[in-house]
């Protein structure tokens, strides 16, 4: 059973970097079909997407977000992370790490989420 | 402004049947397969529905997806009060090289 956790701190200070790490379990990050994201949701608003990586470190970004993030992967930690820099209030949100299935496909797995609060 | 367009909200009574939209454009819904994830507050979203019509092992058969031409549509039969969430519907977009996100619909049962 594949099972992913985002970890990082639940506080970040305006105008510096958000980091998160995602540690996948119970399965390869390197595996062929999986395509591996980041997606957010502030309180009480909708999905949002952020970004989505491949093992071998191709990546896209949400053009919103492209100039202030960078997407990271781990082969040999089973990890795959995010930092954003420059954060406002606007950044706070909980934070989901997940799975895409079959490549650019449905996104079938999520972790717990973080919750990431932007304040001084 | 999401790139997919839903209603914000929709309701039924128990044991009616929901019809969620899902619009979006030749480069997204169009092009590639559609995906519904459910949300109950404060909870992780869960895959409802994938490649347009499939449904994970454990979604009740009650819940079904189709698409057709730049639209995808998620239908609930046999409502329940359980089903009230949020729905997602989401695609990758070809043009974007990015994956968009509906901007939900809030599922009220009356």
């Amino acid at each position: 059973q594949l099972q992913l956790q985002e970890s990082g701190p639940g506080r970040v200070k305006p105008s510096e970097t958000l980091s998160l790490t995602c540690v996948v379990s119970g399965g390869s990050i390197s595996d062929s079909r999986s395509y591996w994201a980041w997606i957010r949701q502030p309180p009480g608003k909708g999905l949002e997407w952020i970004g989505t990586i491949y093992y071998t470190g191709t990546s896209y970004y949400n053009p919103s977000l492209k100039s202030r993030l960078t997407i990271s992967v781990d082969t040999s930690k089973n990890h795959f992370s995010l930092t954003l820099s420059s954060v406002t209030a606007a950044d706070t949100a909980v934070y989901y790490c997940a799975r895409h299935n079959g490549g650019l496909g449905s996104i079938h797995s999520w972790g717990q989420g973080a919750l990431v609060t932007v304040s001084s | 402004q999401s790139v997919l367009t839903q209603p914000p909200s929709v309701s039924a009574t128990p044991g009616q049947k929901v019809t969620i939209s899902c619009s979006g454009s030749s480069s997204n819904i169009g092009k590639n397969s559609v995906s519904w994830c459910q949300q109950f507050p404060g909870t992780v979203p869960r895959l409802l529905i994938y490649d347009n019509y499939k449904r994970p092992s454990g979604i009740p058969d009650r819940f079904s997806g189709s698409k057709s031409g730049t639209s995808a549509t998620l239908d609930i039969t046999g409502l329940q009060a359980g089903d009230e969430a949020d729905y997602y519907c989401g695609a990758w977009d070809t043009s974007l090289s990015a994956w968009v996100f509906g901007g939900g619909t809030q599922l009220t049962v009356l």
